[in-house]
């Protein structure tokens, strides 16, 4: 059974703050790590697609590592706004299917 | 449309009734996935197809629920006799290939009362 846990599961920030979530993974048959990001009644979005260990890739003020030896990845987000409030979701690719973790929702406060 | 649209958005079913949902994928796009959300969960992969065959089927809870896929195109998922623990909301995603990012809909909020 492939366990994918996020971590923590909420966060409350103040506007401007700078946060971080932990997603990690079974590092064995690892082919990819995908990040996504879903706001209330919208569909989940696709914030990053990861594979190569060390991988480091930016999307505006959002940014995320990958460890696939360890089996973790970093999301990060820089001088967070309210508009960042979402639950941020990450997911193994497991031969053809993704495995979603519980998610990190993330409130944030003008 | 350009994204994956799902319908309907919103299905209030009773015990016992069977429910279609229905999924219209990105054109051009050979995989669509369906999962669902329960409440207090994450997402659950149900089922996968490749074309309009379903290599993976092992997320389907039990024999009531059945899926297909037409014309390498649109996809229905069919609940029979549904029960209470089946309300969720159902999406739908589709990709250009297998294990290429994912494009989801809107999805399905379902409630069996």
């Amino acid at each position: 059974i492939l366990n994918v846990e996020q971590s923590p599961q909420s966060l409350h920030v103040q506007e401007g703050d700078s946060t971080n979530f932990t997603c990690s993974f079974p590092s064995s048959n690892f082919y990819a790590l995908h990040w996504y990001r879903w706001e209330t009644a919208k569909s989940p979005e696709a914030l990053f697609v990861m594979t190569l260990n060390g991988d480091e890739k930016k999307k505006g003020r959002i940014s995320a590592t990958l460890n696939t030896k360890e089996g973790y990845s970093y999301l990060y987000i820089k001088g967070s706004q309210p508009e960042d409030s979402a639950t941020y979701l990450c997911a193994s690719l497991n031969t053809d299917k993704l495995i979603f973790g519980t998610g990190t929702r993330l409130q944030v406060f003008p | 449309g350009a994204g994956v649209s799902q319908s309907p958005s919103n299905k209030v079913t009773e015990k016992g009734k069977d429910v279609e949902l229905r999924c219209d994928p990105i054109s051009g796009h050979t995989a669509l996935y369906w999962y669902r959300q329960s409440l207090g969960q994450g997402l659950e992969f149900l089922i996968y197809f490749q074309g309009n065959s379903a290599p993976d089927k092992s997320g389907l809870p039990s024999d009531r629920f059945s899926a297909e896929r037409t014309g390498g195109s649109v996809s229905t998922l069919t609940i029979q006799r549904t029960q209470q623990e089946d309300s969720a909301v159902y999406l739908c995603a589709s990709s250009f290939k297998q294990r290429s990012e994912q494009f989801f809909g809107p999805g399905t909020r379902l409630t069996v009362l």
